[in-house]
């Protein structure tokens, strides 16, 4: 059964840094693409970040790119977030997805989500 | 620029259908879409894949009352027999080579 529980949010102060983790199980982080997913209070869902199958390719949102960074410990089998320079515009709940890889074919829809972590950024 | 739209709020009773709309924007209308279900208080749920000519693939567990259709631009969820714990926010999803795209969402009422 495929399960991604997050964990590492928190309160933190506007200009510090936390880091989300992501365990995975069920599935092999190697062989899926992988990406993280924010909801601010009260609002939508925003895509913030990528990591190819491989490992080797990465995207950002422009909201966080230089900020932020996403990274994999495949014998863990766990996703990380590492977030910098934090500020109060980036509070909100912080979901990993998993991107959906069938028939020998990658792609971009997430098949299945975490429960999520909550950030705070305040003083 | 790959952008999603969908309305803010739909309604229906209890036991009828309900059909959501995402629309693509200019340029994308041959872009598949997921859909995705969040109850409140829940992480979301991915729902389907829907292909522009309209096939779908369900994900795990997802009831046959949920469908999607396509119709140029246009993507649809369509419920049927609607029930009580379908009321949630629906998203649409895209993607590009390097970017991933939500739609604003539509808060479904199911009176």
């Amino acid at each position: 059964e495929v399960e991604l529980v997050e964990s590492g949010g928190g309160l933190v102060q506007p200009g510090g840094s936390l880091r989300l983790s992501c365990a995975a199980s069920g599935f092999s982080l190697s062989i899926y693409e992988m990406n993280w997913v924010r909801q601010a209070p009260g609002k939508g869902l925003q895509w913030i970040s990528y990591m190819g199958s491989s490992g080797s390719s990465k995207y950002y949102a422009d909201s966080v790119k230089g900020r932020f960074t996403i990274s994999r410990d495949s014998a863990k089998n766990s996703l990380f977030l590492q977030m910098n320079s934090l500020r109060a515009e980036d509070t909100a709940v912080y979901y990993c997805a998993r991107g959906e890889f069938s028939g020998g074919h990658y792609y971009g829809s997430f098949d299945y989500w975490g429960q999520g972590t909550r950030v705070t950024v305040s003083s | 620029q790959l952008v999603l739209t969908q309305s803010p709020s739909a309604s229906a009773s209890l036991g009828a259908s309900v059909k959501l709309t995402c629309i693509l924007s200019s340029g994308h209308s041959t872009y598949a879409i997921a859909w995705h279900q969040q109850q409140p208080e829940k992480g979301p749920r991915f729902l389907m894949k829907l292909n522009s000519d309209g096939s779908h693939v369900k994900g795990d567990g997802i009831p046959d009352r949920f469908s999607g259709s396509s119709s140029g631009a246009e993507r649809y969820l369509i419920i049927s027999s609607l029930q009580s714990e379908d009321e949630a926010d629906y998203y649409c999803q895209t993607w590009g080579t390097d970017i991933r795209v939500f739609g604003g969402g539509t808060k479904l009422t199911v009176l």
